[in-house]
């Protein structure tokens, strides 16, 4: 079945760049996601990038998609305090398909 | 903006007894989505709905189930509590096909503690 792969923890120092990476099974995704879940909080939408896309630029973040090796990473630049919070990589479950599987999530922890 | 509510944040339940939890959406979304979250375990999908009065088993329904009788209302009901559903539930929703690449919009959730 389906199935998403990050690993669970990342400690970075402020300034410096975070790397989350992921890994997913399920080669009929069209549309990988990444969310962001601040403590106590929901799910926010961070970035998604099309299948048939290998990079993605908004701002401080870089999503960079290896199809072949079933690889997604999200890259924040001059990570921030602000950034510490769980990261979730999801895929959609084919084409059409609303239904999303989601990794476990990263837990970013920012050192000042 | 997308606003998707939910109607507690923290809920303190005891063993046995019926809950309900409440989701509701503003954009006219069609497609609604309940989760549960645990450490270790991610997220979960408990039920969806692609319209009014339909409803579809996720990955995890046993001893849940949902209502949607408005399209801007989706329920999550646990018939009798039991303390394996102390969680953090999740609601979600996404825009009509076409109009959001399949992108879910969550609730700020609801911390469930059942004793």
């Amino acid at each position: 079945g389906e199935d998403v792969e990050q690993s669970l923890f990342l400690s970075v120092r402020e300034g410096d760049s975070s790397v989350i990476n992921c890994t997913y099974t399920d080669s009929s995704s069209t549309y990988l996601y990444w969310y962001k879940q601040e403590p106590g909080a929901g799910l926010q939408l961070l970035t998604y990038i099309f299948s048939n896309m290998d990079m993605k630029q908004d701002q401080r973040l870089t999503v960079l998609l290896n199809k072949k090796d079933k690889h997604l990473s999200l890259r924040i630049a001059d990570t921030q305090t602000g950034d510490s919070a769980i990261y979730f990589c999801a895929e959609n479950r084919g084409a059409g398909s609303y239904q999303l599987t989601f990794g476990k999530g990263t837990k970013l922890s920012v050192i000042p | 903006d997308v606003k998707v509510t939910q109607s507690s944040r923290y809920l303190v339940k005891r063993t046995g007894e019926k809950v309900f939890l409440e989701c509701v959406q503003d954009m006219d979304h069609e497609n609604m989505f309940w989760y549960r979250q645990d450490p270790g375990l991610g997220l979960r999908l408990i039920y969806f709905s692609y319209d009014v009065k339909m409803k579809e088993k996720g990955d995890i329904p046993e001893g849940y189930s949902v209502s949607r009788e408005k399209k801007e209302r989706f329920s999550l009901i646990l018939e009798s509590a039991s303390t394996n559903q102390t969680s953090m539930y999740l609601c979600a929703s996404t825009p009509p096909r076409g109009e959001g690449q399949e992108t879910q919009y969550f609730g700020p959730g609801t911390r469930l503690l059942v004793l």
